[in-house]
């Protein structure tokens, strides 16, 4: 079955600096790719989804690149502040499943250096 | 107000035993899912309903058993309770299109003991 793979597990930087989170996948049927970010004790909340071939999409504090030739999805933060730390995982989505499943990447825990 | 409700919040269950975790979703979505998080797994998929029908199962443990009495309700049953069921289970809803966005609940945290 697909599997996402995600990179680094934990990640610390200093407030102000930038930060990327990477996830690679298998199945080139992918279309839908979501970063959902989920602070300590909270549920999960999305912060983008893409689907297009080669895209940036910029949020607030943050760009998406996915890559689909490269089979690789990453979201960059800018400029990091206290608001930014928290887990933030990766997904995907296959059509064609019959059913709306996302797979996860494993989760990347960001915090800020004191 | 929530748009997805789950409870408990929290549930302690003694192995062997068996417990309900309650979903309920107000977005007028017609699919649901079940999802469980935990310190060893990352955020697994374990079923989707559209319709109230079964549409995808990952679990393999007959132990688990979702319950859709309503459209907008999709409870998860557990049975036998092991401690290594113990996870933060998390229900979401969606459009039952591919690409649809979630939105999850803010989950169940059950211990085994």
């Amino acid at each position: 079955g697909e599997q996402v793979e995600q990179r680094p597990p934990h990640l610390s930087v200093r407030e102000g600096d930038s930060a990327v989170i990477t996830c690679t996948y298998t199945d080139p049927n992918s279309y839908y790719f979501f970063w959902y970010k989920q602070e300590p004790g909270a549920s999960l909340q999305l912060l983008m989804k893409v689907f297009s071939s080669t895209e940036i999409n910029e949020g607030q504090g943050f760009t998406v690149l996915l890559n689909k030739k490269d089979k690789r999805l990453s979201l960059n933060l800018t400029a990091a502040h206290p608001g930014d730390s928290a887990a933030y995982f990766c997904a995907n989505d296959l059509p064609g499943t019959g059913s709306n499943r996302l797979t996860f990447g494993k989760g990347t825990k960001f915090s800020l250096i004191p | 107000d929530p748009k997805i409700i789950q409870k408990p919040k929290y549930l302690v269950a003694v192995t062997g035993s068996e417990k309900i975790l309650i979903c309920e979703q107000y977005l007028g979505h017609n699919a649901m899912y079940w999802y469980r998080q935990s310190a060893k797994k990352p955020l697994e998929f374990m079923f989707s309903y559209s319709y109230q029908k079964l549409m995808d199962n990952q679990t393999a443990s007959s132990r688990f058993q979702p319950q859709s009495s309503k459209k907008n309700h999709l409870d998860l049953q557990i049975t036998a309770l092991k401690p290594d069921d113990s996870a933060t289970y998390f229900c979401a809803s969606s459009q039952d299109r591919v690409g649809s966005d979630y939105t999850f609940g803010s989950g169940t945290r059950l211990l085994v003991i």
